[in-house]
């Protein structure tokens, strides 16, 4: 079975700093995407990024960037600028065997004015 | 875009019963995606559908769930006899064909078993 890892349950970041989400995942798959979303209290999960395994480039939208090393099956999130907003459960998923999404156990961000 | 539309958003039942959810996807989307979310944790697939065809279940659900989208449009998932352990919150989403498109998600429906 496919699996995500996400090893930091929770993590904590200043006002306008920088924090890295850690992720790796599993799969035999030779093409594939990878996808961050984001589930704020209460709220709907949204989609923050996405990357496609054949592109080397890493992803960015605004503030959010990806760091991914294809052989390391790694992808990590790095969010700039940390906003109040932000703070949320951030899901690392990945599509893969059976057509299916498997999704991370997330990580808890807060954000510290 | 409206937005997948889920109800109810909370349904409390006794333990035996038979609940219904239902799911509205974004009008354009062919693709609807029922996931299973407990406390702490990421959500699981349940089943997917492009439109009214079933294409993948997991095999999370048993044989007292079922999921139907019968003209390709909004779907119902039913869980018959209810039982302690499927407490939990009820993820709908929806999107376009094709891998790399996004989910769109639902508020989701709550589910407490007495």
């Amino acid at each position: 079975a496919q699996t995500v890892t996400q090893s930091q349950p929770e993590m904590s970041v200043q006002e306008a700093e920088t924090v890295t989400l850690s992720c790796t995942y599993d799969t035999s798959e030779s093409d594939y995407y990878l996808f961050w979303y984001k589930q704020p209290p209460s709220r709907q999960m949204i989609l923050v990024i996405r990357q496609e395994a054949y592109k080397q480039q890493n992803a960015t939208e605004n503030r959010f960037s990806v760091n991914f090393q294809k052989a390391a099956k790694s992808f990590s999130l790095k969010i700039s600028d940390s906003q109040l907003g932000d703070a949320a459960m951030y899901f690392c998923v990945t599509w893969g065997t059976g057509n299916q999404f498997y999704f991370g156990t997330g990580t808890s961000l807060t954000v510290i004015p | 875009d409206t937005g997948v539309s889920q109800n109810p958003r909370h349904k409390i039942t006794k333990r035996g019963q038979n609940v219904t959810f239902r799911c509205d996807p974004i009008s354009e989307h062919n693709r609807l995606y029922w996931y299973r979310q407990t406390l702490g944790q990421g959500p699981e697939f349940l089943t997917y559908f492009q439109n009214e065809a079933q294409l993948e279940k997991s095999r999370l659900l048993s044989d007292r769930f079922s999921a139907e989208r019968p003209k390709g449009s909004f779907s119902t998932l039913e869980i018959q006899r209810t039982e302690q352990g499927d407490s939990a919150m009820y993820l709908c989403a929806s999107s376009r064909k094709g891998r790399d498109q996004p989910q769109h998600f639902g508020d989701g429906t709550r589910l407490s078993i007495l």
